[in-house]
């Protein structure tokens, strides 16, 4: 294992209202990363991190923001979430190599 | 982003080797091939990645063409526990912004006693 732990790793919520997603690791490596998956789809980015306090855009961004404060937590943030951000959100963080992610457990997000 | 294409889904028994396809015609010189598995209910697992030569570690084999226009996970003696969803990925040689992977749909594996 990796040392990724995500948190909560089920949540409920209304639209409307903010939620944020944890991603802890214990690995003290750089680079992490958010993804999404919804059924019909792979794993989409949402935003990565190559250091703290730096982030990036990743394809689909629109509604998400993301800190860095620390190496070891990379938060996810929807400020007001949405019935289309239903979905499986996962947390990855880049290998000492740098060739491979390592994946957290998942967070399933369901809002109603 | 160079495109991937992999079959839908295939099927293999227990014990057996599997090959997985994966054709990647657009393929740049600096792409690496990386291989993927999900299986249910988890998160996405690193498999293995090459860029020119095959490549072999404790999980699997990369077979990778000449051309490097396809390539072939192998499983050299599936068990039950291989059942998942492989992905054949394009990507950087770098972390961050180099090494976006963009994962398909990827092919299905069901693995029979």
């Amino acid at each position: 294992d990796a040392g990724i732990t995500q948190s909560p790793r089920h949540k409920v919520t209304e639209t409307g209202t903010p939620v944020t997603l944890r991603c802890h690791q214990t690995e003290n490596h750089r680079y992490m990363y958010w993804y999404r998956q919804d059924p019909g789809h792979g794993l989409r980015l949402i935003h990565y991190s190559y250091g703290v306090k730096d982030t990036d855009k990743g394809e689909v961004s629109d509604g998400y923001s993301v800190s860095r404060s620390k190496t070891e937590d990379f938060l996810l943030t929807l400020e007001s979430a949405t019935s289309s951000q239903t979905s499986v959100y996962f947390c990855a963080l880049s290998g000492p190599g740098f060739y491979e992610q390592y994946f957290g457990p998942g967070t399933r997000l369901t809002v109603t | 982003d160079a495109k991937t294409t992999q079959p839908n889904s295939m099927e293999s028994n227990e014990e057996e080797p599997v090959h997985l396809p994966c054709n990647h015609s657009t393929i740049s010189g600096t792409d690496y091939i990386h291989w993927y598995r999900q299986l249910p209910s988890q998160g996405p697992e690193y498999v293995i990645h090459g860029l020119t030569s095959n490549v072999n570690n404790r999980m699997a084999s990369l077979a990778i063409a000449e051309d490097r226009k396809s390539s072939t996970l192998i499983l050299h003696r599936a068990t039950l526990r291989d059942a998942a969803v492989y992905y054949c990925i394009l990507g950087g040689n770098r972390g961050g912004s180099n090494y976006k992977l963009t994962f398909g749909k990827g092919t299905l594996l069901t693995v029979n006693p």
